[in-house]
């Protein structure tokens, strides 16, 4: 079946634009997780979700950003007034269940974000 | 604060040789310890994974050792190929904070032919 699959695979914006990164996750996978990877760096972990609701939203670097799965599938990372530190590869993951036990993530290939 | 520190950074060896891959954590509250493995463009996949109630755990040619005194565990490959070039990631979960990974710097390994 189909990975986890991320839109676009490439951004490129301005400093100060507002940008739209979604992720496909595997169908029937309850829970959802972005991570950002700077360059030459581990992914770092944004927010997670378990079903509709943000379960964690910890690593959210300020209140720029802002992630959303409405209909428990697909999620839609929002950045707003880009800054050139936000240039990185924003991953998306999903895992079977969320909660008790760890449960493989499944990472996309990502989005990769440049902020000029 | 960086809390799953790797090294090194890269690594080179022939074919045939073994690449190890160490890293050390700080919160003890962690309980699972993957390893990823990324090739260039893609996102990271699950390699090998050890419990700390384990001192070792062999996939293949992949192998894990695990310090739980030491707080250090490393990533062990044997017969190292040309295809393994990666960059490799270890990483730490702590179940009763949630699923988030803490993933160590990563370490560019090049197999030479």
């Amino acid at each position: 079946g189909a990975g986890v699959s991320q839109t676009p695979s490439n951004k490129v914006t301005e400093k100060g634009k507002y940008v739209e990164l979604r992720c496909d996750p595997i169908s029937g996978h309850t829970a959802l997780y972005w991570y950002r990877q700077s360059l030459g760096q581990g992914p770092e972990f944004l927010i997670y979700f378990q079903g509709t609701g943000a379960a964690d939203d910890s690593g959210l670097p300020n209140d720029r950003f802002f992630a959303v799965r409405p209909e428990g599938s697909v999620s839609t990372l929002k950045i707003q007034r880009t800054e050139r530190g936000d240039s990185a590869v924003y991953l998306c993951a999903s895992s079977p269940i969320a909660g008790a036990g760890h449960n493989e993530q499944f990472f996309g290939p990502g989005t990769r974000l440049t902020v000029l | 604060q960086q809390q799953v520190k790797q090294s090194p950074q890269s690594l080179i060896v022939q074919k045939g040789g073994i690449s190890i891959i160490n890293c050390a954590y700080e919160n003890t509250a962690f309980d699972y310890f993957p390893w990823y493995q990324q090739f260039p463009g893609k996102g990271p996949a699950l390699l090998i994974a050890i419990r700390p109630d384990v001192s070792e755990k062999k996939e293949g040619r992949f192998t894990i050792s695990f310090n739980k005194s030491a707080k250090q565990f490393s990533l062990h490959i044997m017969d190292s190929q040309p295809g393994d070039s990666a960059t490799y990631f270890c990483a730490a979960f702590e179940e009763a904070a949630g699923n988030k990974l803490t993933f160590g710097g990563g370490t560019r390994v090049l197999v030479k032919p």
